[in-house]
């Protein structure tokens, strides 16, 4: 069965220190990746998506980037944290064709002092 | 863009007793996916609906998708202290993009 890793599970860094988190599924190929974030009061967000290895799509433009350097492995990465990057970062996979349900990873707790 | 607004925000509930959230959306939505978040955890996969007017259940969850595919509804019967927690709606714009959520329904069960 398909399972999906993030990590760190909680994470507390100052302003202006880079990020690193990552995300890595298995049991499966070539799935598709989210990174989304849950900020309070603002539901959830689509920040980037992968349909393949070194295929990144943004929604938002901001602080963060995003990297796939294999099929299974995304990460999400800042160079200069914001207060504002604060919040509940979620790794999401589905396959890799449409209309497909995304399963989630059980989350990174961002707080930024 | 898509929105999907969910009602209602929160919902405390006495434990046996039904309960039902909405989701509607501002367009026609092309599949509709629910999700249970516990506090601080990632989302639960519940159900997907694609078609109008179809109907899904599993365990005392069931979810429903309007003829015109511009609303969903979720249902629990009988509800459980289990069953506490975020529900939220997702639907998808579309191809391989991520999904767009509702922000969530509150679910609290009162013993």
């Amino acid at each position: 069965s398909q399972t999906i890793h993030q990590w760190p599970a909680t994470l507390v860094q100052p302003v202006g220190s880079p990020l690193s988190l990552e995300c890595t599924v298995e049991g499966t190929s070539n799935p598709n990746l989210y990174w989304y974030r849950q900020a309070a009061g603002r539901g959830l967000q689509l920040l980037f998506y992968s349909v393949g290895i070194g295929q990144i799509s943004s929604e938002v433009p901001q602080n963060l980037s995003a990297s796939r350097p294999q099929d299974r492995q995304f990460i999400l990465s800042s160079k200069k944290l914001l207060l504002s990057d604060s919040g509940f970062y979620l790794c999401a996979w589905s396959q890799g064709t449409s209309n497909q349900p995304q399963h989630f990873g059980d989350g990174t707790r961002l707080s930024i002092l | 863009s898509q929105e999907l607004e969910q009602s209602p925000q929160s919902l405390i509930v006495q434990e046996g007793k039904n309960l039902t959230i909405n989701c509607t959306s501002s367009k026609t939505l092309y599949g509709l996916y629910w999700y249970k978040q516990k506090y601080g955890e990632g989302l639960i996969f519940l159900m997907m609906l694609q078609k109008g007017g179809e109907e899904k259940s599993h365990e005392k969850i069931t979810a429903k998708l309007d003829e015109k595919k511009q609303q969903s509804s979720l249902h629990i019967t009988a509800s459980q202290p289990s069953h506490a927690g975020i529900y939220l709606c997702g639907a998808p714009p579309g191809g391989a993009d991520g999904l767009t959520f509702g922000k969530g329904t509150h679910l609290i069960i009162q013993p």
